[in-house]
């Protein structure tokens, strides 16, 4: 079954190392999105890409950076983790007809960072 | 801009209660809405759509219609479970630019047995 897959589930991490969120998706979506979710549950999109080298910030500025090589694969990478970046990051997805498709959403990955 | 205004949270009740979750909003044109639900530790998953004035989506005994009148897609469910504690996004498509999808801030539903 077509799906959206991120990893790690979980991480913890020591301040001023370097991470990479991986996120891939099955579906060949072009449209590909990273949100950060507060503990309050409110989601920021930090992220966002139109399809195969674009990008685009999103609407809460954000230290990470991403990449969009491939379709299927759109990474997030911290240079320096910082205890501030402690938050749930979730990857989606969606085909061009998004007013009826909506996002596909991955599982998340929760990063801790110590 | 658009934008969606939930319910405040959490919503507790207790099992087999009648759910509502108020969700209304603001947008230039004639947007699709959706209620996503996430459960505990993971994704936003879509719950149900609808796309037009007067449509109804449903899914899993919860139900939405879309009122252009009220600005309104509320979420009900006649009947609720425990397996239903989970938090409910209320989401508009952004017709403009983009695209994106705007989300509400989520309510979160406590059901106890």
């Amino acid at each position: 079954e077509a799906d959206i897959y991120q990893t790690p589930r979980y991480l913890v991490i020591g301040t001023g190392k370097k991470i990479t969120l991986e996120c891939s998706q099955t579906m060949g979506h072009d449209k590909m999105y990273w949100y950060q979710q507060d503990p309050g549950m409110e989601l920021h999109l930090i992220h966002y890409s139109y399809g195969v080298n674009s990008t685009e910030k999103g609407d809460l500025s954000s230290e990470s950076t991403v990449s969009r090589i491939r379709t299927e694969h759109f990474p997030l990478t911290l240079e320096s983790a910082r205890p501030s970046h402690t938050s749930q990051y979730l990857c989606a997805s969606s085909e061009e007809g998004l007013t009826v498709t909506g996002y596909t959403f991955g599982s998340g990955t929760r990063l801790t960072v110590v | 801009g658009d934008s969606v205004t939930q319910m405040e949270g959490p919503v507790t009740l207790s099992e087999e209660a009648f759910l509502t979750i108020n969700c209304t909003y603001t947008a230039t044109g004639y947007p699709s809405l959706f209620w996503y639900v996430q459960y505990p530790g993971e994704g936003l998953q879509l719950l149900l759509k609808a796309t037009k004035a007067d449509d109804k989506g449903s899914n899993k005994g919860f139900e939405a219609t879309y009122r252009k009148e009220t600005t309104s897609f509320h979420l009900e469910k006649g009947s609720v479970q425990v397996s239903d504690s989970a938090v409910y996004f209320c989401a508009l498509s952004d017709r403009a630019g983009f695209q994106k999808l705007v989300f509400g801030t989520g309510t979160r539903l406590l059901v106890s047995p």
